[in-house]
Formats: structure tokens, C-alpha cells, sequence
């Protein structure tokens, strides 16, 4: 399994569509994950922090499964602003603290 | 104002010239982190700093070296830049407690 897998996309849906990606790890010690949003040309800015079994904040849930070596990023009622590139971010392990990046799920969100 | 900051923001020169990019931060964090982004394969580490007197390889270092000369700037230099380095580059800062980062707005560099 490799490192932090995310299909890339596109994804693309309308306005008001539910959408969910997915994302694998592959160290099963990690505690922390994040998802950060790209948009195009910019930098990565964090979405959301997962450290037990999910999050949510508004329209936006994170979920968590271990055993599995999961994590999902669910979008409600998408905006057409929602339309970016979501990273999948996973600690590295060991006392560094590293962070490895998936390369990404591209949405986009139609009229 | 920004919390970090990167100069040049895009940047075009030829093969062989020596290339800065420099990033400074507010926040005081310690630990700083430099990226390179290309299509298709995502952030890749080059190399990080957890204070001035550390300075680790990433993944991706060759070609590259950094100087971290005060605990809110982090340099990255390219001493002979060449065409496959042409890339989106981003500095990112993380606080001790945290995991954690915050980017820059990323330099655009292009290697002709």
C-alpha cells in the first residue's frame, strides 16, 4: 500500500450535491490526519484536523476508520467556492513529525 | 499581514544561475519546511529545520541547500538551477505542540 492514496478525479458535481472522497494510509501508527484545500496556483490551507474518529465543522465532515487505515472527507451541499484540489495529508512517523501529501482530489462544482 | 512569506514570487532564469528563495515568518514557530509541487506528484519535502542550528534532508534534496539564518527565515538556494527543477516551491512553518502546517503563498520558479 502506498504511503497516502487518493483518487485523483475529477470529480465533478452541481451545486447542492453531496460528495465524498476517500483516502488510504499506509502506517498504521499514525494518530493525526489532516485535509488541507488547494486552490489552483495557490497554497495549501488546512480544512480540517481528524485526531480520534471524525470531525465536523458545517458542511464539512471528516471521518476516521483505523482498522481500515482510512479517512474520508464528506461535502454537503456543495458550493460552486468548494471547487478546489482536497489533500489528504498523513504524519510520516518517527520523532520528526513529517507530514506526507497525497497528490490530491480534484472537485469541481457546476451550476 | 501574512504569517509567512516567500520573495521572489515567481521567478523565470536560465540553466547554470544560482537561485535564492527566501521565506521568513511572524509566528515564531520553529520548525520550517521548504516543498516543491509538481503536477501530478503532489508536496515533496526537501528539506526542513527545527531551529537554526538543525537542518535535515528531506526526500528530495539533491540539488538543493538551505540556510536557516535567524529562527524566521529559511532560505533555499539553488546553486545551478537546471530545466526539471522548475516547479511550484512552498515554505511551510509548524509550531512544537502542533502537527500542523501553514504555508506560504509558494514561489513560482521556471528553469529555461
Amino acid at each position: 500500500r502506498k504511503e497516502v492514496e487518493q483518487d485523483p478525479g475529477p470529480f465533478n458535481v452541481p451545486e447542492g450535491a453531496t460528495v465524498a472522497f476517500n483516502c488510504t494510509y499506509s502506517n498504521s501508527a499514525s494518530q493525526s490526519f489532516f485535509w488541507y484545500r488547494q486552490d489552483c496556483r495557490k497554497e495549501p490551507k488546512l480544512l480540517m484536523s481528524v485526531y480520534s474518529s471524525g470531525n465536523e465543522d458545517g458542511r464539512f465532515t471528516a471521518q476516521l476508520n483505523r482498522a481500515s487505515q482510512y479517512i474520508s472527507l464528506l461535502i454537503r451541499d456543495s458550493k460552486l467556492s468548494d471547487s478546489a484540489t482536497y489533500l489528504c495529508v498523513v504524519p510520516k512517523g518517527g520523532s520528526q513529525g513529517n507530514l506526507i501529501f497525497g497528490k490530491g482530489t480534484k472537485l469541481s462544482v457546476k451550476p | 499581514d501574512a504569517d509567512v512569506t516567500q520573495t521572489p514570487r515567481n521567478r523565470i532564469t536560465k540553466t547554470g544561475k544560482r537561485i535564492m528563495l527566501e521565506c521568513s515568518q511572524t509566528k515564531g514557530h520553529d520548525r520550517m519546511y521548504w516543498y516543491r509541487q509538481d503536477p501530478g506528484l503532489g508536496l515533496r519535502l526537501i528539506y526542513y529545520s527545527f531551529d537554526v542550528k538543525d537542518i535535515n534532508k528531506g526526500e528530495i534534496s539533491d540539488g538543493y541547500s538551505v540556510s536557516r539564518q535567524a529562527q524566521a527565515k529559511f532560505s533555499l538556494s539553488l546553486e545551478s538551477a537546471i530545466p526539471n527543477q522548475t516547479a511550484l516551491y512552498f515554505c511551510a512553518i509548524r509550531g512544537r505542540s502542533t502537527d500542523t502546517q501553514y504555508f506560504g503563498p509558494g514561489t513560482r520558479l521556471t528553469v529555461l
